[in-house]
């Protein structure tokens, strides 16, 4: 299983852009990097995923180096509806098996005024 | 589309009692789930299913059974609940069981055993 190391918090302001990054040295070849939101007393929700370089949706962004052993979401112009924990996950594309993704503790943004 | 529901939303139990939390999703999803998150431990797996009719250990199945009788069900149940698993407990599902599949949480079940 590849272990992954993000912060345990991070803290902000409104209107600035935060960046979180993760390391996952032991990233193997299958292995595709997802990130998930968590509001408080809310379960986890998806908010992306990719493989390497770059992927953009309408929440976030993940860049991904070529050596894939580290990525960061970057959460542009950040508002107080935006902390919330972030987990960092790295999981296989291709061989099944429910118990094989691990949550840790993610990282705790929290965004003031 | 209701997604993934959870059965109570909270219950304070006595120890030592019988307690059945209920999960239900109707995405008709291979792939199902319970995690239990406590403060400064993360979310951590407790049973997971890869498919109706299969069941697996996760992290911390200790105390814990599960079962699969068809696609949309997964209940938790804690045969003799103790103070120490008190918890928040989180259902999910996916699509297949690859762990790079998403998965879609349910509200939560706050459990406390007195």
């Amino acid at each position: 299983l590849a272990k992954t190391t993000q912060p345990i918090s991070m803290d902000s302001y409104e209107g600035q852009e935060v960046n979180i990054t993760c390391s996952h040295n032991n990233i193997a070849t299958n292995d595709y990097i997802t990130w998930y939101q968590q509001f408080p007393s809310q379960g986890p929700r998806f908010i992306i995923q990719g493989y390497k370089t770059k992927v953009t949706n309408e929440v976030a962004s993940l860049f991904i180096p070529a050596d894939r052993k580290s990525s960061t979401l970057s959460l542009p112009r950040v508002s107080l509806s935006d902390t919330a924990v972030y987990y960092c996950l790295v999981g296989d594309i291709l061989t099944g098996g429910g118990n094989k993704l691990t949550f840790g503790t993610g990282t705790q943004l929290k965004v003031e005024l | 589309i209701a997604g993934i529901t959870q059965a109570p939303t909270s219950q304070i139990l006595a120890a030592g009692r019988r307690m059945t939390l209920r999960c239900t999703q109707d995405m008709r999803h291979n792939a199902m789930y319970w995690y239990r998150q406590d403060l400064g431990l993360g979310l951590r797996l407790i049973h997971y299913s890869n498919t109706a009719g299969t069941t697996g250990k996760g992290e911390v199945p200790d105390g814990y059974s599960v079962s699969r009788a068809n696609t949309d069900d997964f209940p938790l149940t804690l045969a003799s609940a103790v103070p120490s698993q008190t918890s928040v407990y989180f259902c999910a599902s996916s699509a297949s069981s690859v762990p790079a599949d998403t998965q879609y949480f349910g509200p939560g079940t706050r459990l406390t055993v007195l």
